[in-house]
Protein backbone atom coordinates (compact mmCIF):
# COMPACT_ATOMS: atom_id res chain seq x y z
CA UNK A 1 0.00 0.00 0.00
CA UNK A 2 1.17 3.23 -1.05
CA UNK A 3 0.21 4.74 2.50
CA UNK A 4 -1.70 7.92 2.94
CA UNK A 5 -1.67 9.81 0.25
CA UNK A 6 -2.90 13.81 0.15
CA UNK A 7 -2.44 16.71 -2.15
CA UNK A 8 -1.32 18.86 -3.06
CA UNK A 9 1.87 18.82 -0.70
CA UNK A 10 2.49 22.72 -0.81
CA UNK A 11 -0.38 25.46 -1.76
CA UNK A 12 0.37 29.24 -2.09
CA UNK A 13 -3.21 30.97 -2.35
CA UNK A 14 -4.32 34.71 -1.51
CA UNK A 15 -6.49 35.81 1.01
CA UNK A 16 -9.92 34.83 0.45
CA UNK A 17 -9.50 32.08 -1.87
CA UNK A 18 -10.98 28.59 -1.78
CA UNK A 19 -8.57 26.41 -0.53
CA UNK A 20 -9.49 22.28 -1.08
CA UNK A 21 -6.87 19.81 0.87
CA UNK A 22 -7.68 15.90 -0.60
CA UNK A 23 -6.51 12.35 1.49
CA UNK A 24 -6.68 9.14 0.11
CA UNK A 25 -6.57 6.65 3.32
CA UNK A 26 -5.15 3.41 3.36
CA UNK A 27 -7.31 1.27 1.73
CA UNK A 28 -9.27 -1.11 4.72
CA UNK A 29 -8.77 2.00 7.11
CA UNK A 30 -12.14 2.82 8.64
CA UNK A 31 -11.25 6.31 10.25
CA UNK A 32 -9.81 9.13 8.92
CA UNK A 33 -8.51 12.11 11.06
CA UNK A 34 -7.54 15.65 9.92
CA UNK A 35 -5.28 17.72 12.03
CA UNK A 36 -3.21 20.87 11.50
CA UNK A 37 0.10 21.73 12.88
CA UNK A 38 1.12 25.30 13.56
CA UNK A 39 4.33 26.18 15.98
CA UNK A 40 2.59 28.29 17.93
CA UNK A 41 -0.76 25.46 18.80
CA UNK A 42 1.18 22.35 18.18
CA UNK A 43 -0.80 19.19 16.45
CA UNK A 44 -4.57 20.04 16.94
CA UNK A 45 -7.39 17.51 15.76
CA UNK A 46 -9.88 19.07 13.80
CA UNK A 47 -12.16 16.27 12.89
CA UNK A 48 -12.73 12.94 11.94
CA UNK A 49 -14.55 10.30 10.30
CA UNK A 50 -16.06 7.23 11.08
CA UNK A 51 -17.42 5.04 7.94
CA UNK A 52 -17.25 7.94 6.46
CA UNK A 53 -19.49 9.31 8.87
CA UNK A 54 -18.54 12.67 10.66
CA UNK A 55 -18.08 11.47 14.05
CA UNK A 56 -16.71 14.53 16.20
CA UNK A 57 -15.94 17.97 14.42
CA UNK A 58 -15.32 20.00 17.47
CA UNK A 59 -11.66 20.71 16.58
CA UNK A 60 -12.89 22.75 13.35
CA UNK A 61 -11.43 26.50 14.18
CA UNK A 62 -14.93 28.25 12.55
CA UNK A 63 -17.27 27.91 9.78
CA UNK A 64 -15.63 28.58 7.09
CA UNK A 65 -13.71 25.11 7.53
CA UNK A 66 -15.56 22.15 6.18
CA UNK A 67 -14.58 18.83 6.03
CA UNK A 68 -16.29 15.91 3.62
CA UNK A 69 -15.84 11.91 3.05
CA UNK A 70 -17.67 11.03 0.39
CA UNK A 71 -16.56 7.54 0.41
CA UNK A 72 -14.12 5.45 1.92
CA UNK A 73 -11.25 6.04 -0.10
CA UNK A 74 -11.11 9.74 -0.07
CA UNK A 75 -12.08 13.11 1.95
CA UNK A 76 -11.41 17.12 1.62
CA UNK A 77 -11.03 19.76 4.10
CA UNK A 78 -12.05 23.12 2.40
CA UNK A 79 -11.38 26.83 3.45
CA UNK A 80 -13.59 29.51 2.11
CA UNK A 81 -12.68 32.09 2.49
CA UNK A 82 -9.08 31.57 3.37
CA UNK A 83 -6.90 33.81 5.70
CA UNK A 84 -3.44 34.30 6.88
CA UNK A 85 -3.86 32.74 9.71
CA UNK A 86 -4.85 28.88 7.93
CA UNK A 87 -1.60 28.69 7.13
CA UNK A 88 -0.15 26.01 8.65
CA UNK A 89 1.13 22.34 7.51
CA UNK A 90 -2.66 20.16 7.28
CA UNK A 91 -2.10 16.31 7.91
CA UNK A 92 -4.46 13.59 7.49
CA UNK A 93 -4.35 10.58 9.28
CA UNK A 94 -6.05 6.95 8.83
CA UNK A 95 -6.48 4.01 11.44
CA UNK A 96 -8.21 0.32 11.56
CA UNK A 97 -9.81 1.56 14.54
CA UNK A 98 -12.62 3.65 15.40
CA UNK A 99 -11.17 6.32 17.11
CA UNK A 100 -8.44 8.72 18.15
CA UNK A 101 -8.39 6.31 21.64
CA UNK A 102 -8.00 2.97 19.95
CA UNK A 103 -4.58 2.54 18.30
CA UNK A 104 -1.93 3.92 15.53
CA UNK A 105 -2.69 6.24 13.36
CA UNK A 106 -1.09 6.63 9.80
CA UNK A 107 -0.12 9.83 8.74
CA UNK A 108 0.63 11.51 5.65
CA UNK A 109 3.43 13.34 4.44
CA UNK A 110 0.86 16.85 4.84
CA UNK A 111 0.07 19.48 3.21
CA UNK A 112 1.87 23.12 3.85
CA UNK A 113 -0.66 25.72 3.26
CA UNK A 114 0.48 29.39 2.93
CA UNK A 115 -2.20 32.33 2.35
CA UNK A 116 -1.23 35.27 1.69
CA UNK B 1 -8.53 21.23 30.42
CA UNK B 2 -5.46 18.64 29.47
CA UNK B 3 -2.43 20.63 28.54
CA UNK B 4 0.48 18.01 27.59
CA UNK B 5 4.20 19.58 27.82
CA UNK B 6 7.22 18.57 26.75
CA UNK B 7 10.53 19.87 27.89
CA UNK B 8 13.37 20.64 27.08
CA UNK B 9 11.89 21.69 23.35
CA UNK B 10 15.38 21.35 21.80
CA UNK B 11 17.85 18.51 22.98
CA UNK B 12 21.26 17.25 21.56
CA UNK B 13 23.37 14.68 22.68
CA UNK B 14 26.53 12.54 21.45
CA UNK B 15 25.97 9.36 19.69
CA UNK B 16 25.78 6.34 21.44
CA UNK B 17 24.51 7.77 24.46
CA UNK B 18 21.39 7.02 26.62
CA UNK B 19 18.58 9.56 26.49
CA UNK B 20 15.35 10.44 28.18
CA UNK B 21 12.39 12.90 27.21
CA UNK B 22 10.15 13.94 29.27
CA UNK B 23 6.26 14.23 28.89
CA UNK B 24 3.85 15.89 31.50
CA UNK B 25 0.08 15.96 31.03
CA UNK B 26 -2.16 17.83 33.88
CA UNK B 27 -5.22 15.50 34.04
CA UNK B 28 -4.68 11.84 35.08
CA UNK B 29 -7.45 10.31 34.08
CA UNK B 30 -6.30 9.43 30.60
CA UNK B 31 -7.30 6.82 28.24
CA UNK B 32 -3.77 6.11 26.80
CA UNK B 33 -0.65 7.92 26.08
CA UNK B 34 1.20 8.02 22.35
CA UNK B 35 4.84 8.63 21.89
CA UNK B 36 5.35 9.79 17.75
CA UNK B 37 8.44 10.40 15.95
CA UNK B 38 8.02 13.02 13.33
CA UNK B 39 10.75 14.23 10.51
CA UNK B 40 11.51 17.32 9.41
CA UNK B 41 8.93 17.76 6.39
CA UNK B 42 7.14 14.46 7.40
CA UNK B 43 4.03 13.08 8.78
CA UNK B 44 3.74 11.52 12.13
CA UNK B 45 5.17 7.54 12.85
CA UNK B 46 3.58 6.18 16.00
CA UNK B 47 6.55 4.75 18.12
CA UNK B 48 4.62 3.27 20.99
CA UNK B 49 1.06 3.23 22.99
CA UNK B 50 0.75 2.77 26.60
CA UNK B 51 -3.08 1.78 27.59
CA UNK B 52 -3.74 3.77 31.41
CA UNK B 53 -4.11 0.05 32.88
CA UNK B 54 -0.22 -0.15 31.61
CA UNK B 55 3.30 1.13 33.38
CA UNK B 56 5.88 0.69 29.85
CA UNK B 57 6.01 -0.36 26.93
CA UNK B 58 8.80 -1.47 24.65
CA UNK B 59 10.26 -1.74 21.60
CA UNK B 60 13.69 -2.16 20.10
CA UNK B 61 15.85 0.41 22.01
CA UNK B 62 12.91 2.37 23.01
CA UNK B 63 11.22 2.29 26.26
CA UNK B 64 8.03 4.37 27.39
CA UNK B 65 6.54 4.93 30.84
CA UNK B 66 3.87 6.18 32.31
CA UNK B 67 3.10 7.56 35.93
CA UNK B 68 -0.78 8.58 35.37
CA UNK B 69 -0.77 9.36 39.00
CA UNK B 70 2.20 12.06 38.82
CA UNK B 71 0.99 12.70 35.01
CA UNK B 72 4.65 12.25 33.41
CA UNK B 73 5.91 9.72 30.59
CA UNK B 74 9.15 9.39 29.69
CA UNK B 75 10.51 8.24 26.78
CA UNK B 76 14.00 6.12 27.22
CA UNK B 77 16.47 5.79 23.15
CA UNK B 78 19.17 3.50 24.17
CA UNK B 79 22.39 3.37 22.67
CA UNK B 80 21.28 6.87 20.45
CA UNK B 81 22.16 6.71 16.81
CA UNK B 82 22.57 9.89 14.57
CA UNK B 83 19.16 8.12 12.71
CA UNK B 84 17.07 9.20 15.62
CA UNK B 85 17.53 12.70 14.80
CA UNK B 86 14.04 13.65 14.84
CA UNK B 87 10.93 15.65 16.80
CA UNK B 88 9.33 13.66 19.03
CA UNK B 89 5.66 14.14 20.48
CA UNK B 90 3.64 12.36 23.18
CA UNK B 91 -0.26 12.83 23.01
CA UNK B 92 -2.88 11.87 24.98
CA UNK B 93 -6.41 10.51 24.93
CA UNK B 94 -8.58 11.32 27.77
CA UNK B 95 -11.22 9.46 29.12
CA UNK B 96 -14.70 11.14 28.41
CA UNK B 97 -14.29 12.26 24.98
CA UNK B 98 -12.72 11.04 21.37
CA UNK B 99 -9.87 14.08 22.00
CA UNK B 100 -6.10 13.50 21.19
CA UNK B 101 -3.93 16.11 22.49
CA UNK B 102 -0.50 16.39 21.56
CA UNK B 103 2.61 18.16 22.90
CA UNK B 104 4.53 20.57 20.87
CA UNK B 105 7.37 18.45 20.94
CA UNK B 106 10.92 17.49 21.64
CA UNK B 107 13.73 18.04 18.68
CA UNK B 108 16.01 15.51 19.05
CA UNK B 109 19.44 15.95 17.33
CA UNK B 110 22.10 12.76 17.69
CA UNK B 111 25.75 14.48 17.08
CA UNK B 112 27.79 11.49 14.96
Amino acid sequence: DAGVIQSPRHEVTEMGQEVTLRCKPISGHNSLFWYRQTMMRGLELLIYFNNNVPIDDSGMPEDRFSAKMPNASFSTLKIQPSEPRDSAVYFCASSPFGTPLEGEQFFGPGTRLTVL
Amino acid sequence: KQEVTQIPAALSVPEGENLVLNCSFTDSAIYNLQWFRQDPGKGLTSLLLIQSSQREQTSGRLNASLDKSSGRSTLYIAASQPGDSATYLCAVSPNRDDKIIFGKGTRLHILP
